[in-house]
């Protein structure tokens, strides 16, 4: 069975600096995606960063990047640069083609930016 | 730049009532899903929704559940009576053809009293 686990629940960081938030996944599959998912107090879903299991560089987006490590099943979030408004919850989410791209989510990891 | 719409933003019902929380997905898109998030916990898959048909649905998805594309644009989720917890918040999602990525709404939250 597809899971993905975020072991953080909180996470805090000092505004400012750098911070990793860890998720890894379970799957049986050999092409997927995985996503980082932010969503604010509003409560809205905003993709920050999607990484194709298919291609060996990690995907940056400005301040986020990640670190794929596939043979691990490891898909950790870096944010460089912490800033107030990054504060949120953030989900790590996994689809692959022949689940018609149905997401799997972890549990989260709430970010605290500490000013 | 397109986005998914939902409305309302926030719907309180009494028990038993049914519930239409409703979507316009973006336009060009093909695909579409519902999720479910109960406050505090995991997001959850409800449904997908592709060529007028359901193409997934999860255990969730009973028979309290229906979805529906009525008019080409809109994209319904009905809960026929609703239970204490049903209280969640729904996303819809669209997606386009031959892209793993979906584009949310802004969320319904429901109330159920």
């Amino acid at each position: 069975a597809q899971t993905v686990t975020q072991s953080q629940p909180e996470m805090s960081v000092q505004e400012a600096e750098t911070v990793t938030l860890s998720c890894t996944y379970d799957t049986s599959e050999s092409d997927y995606y995985l996503f980082w998912y932010k969503q604010p107090p509003s409560r809205q879903m905003i993709l920050v960063i999607r990484q194709e299991a298919y291609k060996q560089q990690n995907a940056t987006e400005n301040r986020f990047s990640v670190n794929f490590q596939k043979a691990a099943k490891s898909f950790s979030l870096k944010i460089s640069d912490s800033q107030l408004g990054d504060a949120a919850m953030y989900f790590c989410a996994y689809n692959y083609m022949d689940s018609n791209y149905q997401l799997i989510w972890g549990a989260g990891t709430k970010l605290i930016i500490k000013p | 730049e397109p986005e998914v719409t939902q409305t309302p933003s926030h719907q309180v019902t009494q028990m038993g009532q049914e519930v239409i929380l409703r979507c316009v997905p973006i336009s060009n898109h093909l695909y579409f899903y519902w999720y479910r998030q109960i406050l505090g916990q995991k997001v959850e898959f409800l449904v997908s929704f592709y060529n007028n048909e359901i193409s997934e649905k999860s255990e969730i998805f009973d028979d309290q559940f229906s979805v529906e594309r009525p008019d080409g644009s809109n994209f319904t989720l009905k809960i026929r009576s609703t239970k204490l917890e049903d209280s969640a918040m729904y996303f819809c999602a669209s997606r386009p053809d031959r892209s793993p990525e979906a584009f949310f709404g802004q969320g319904t939250r429901l109330t159920v009293v």
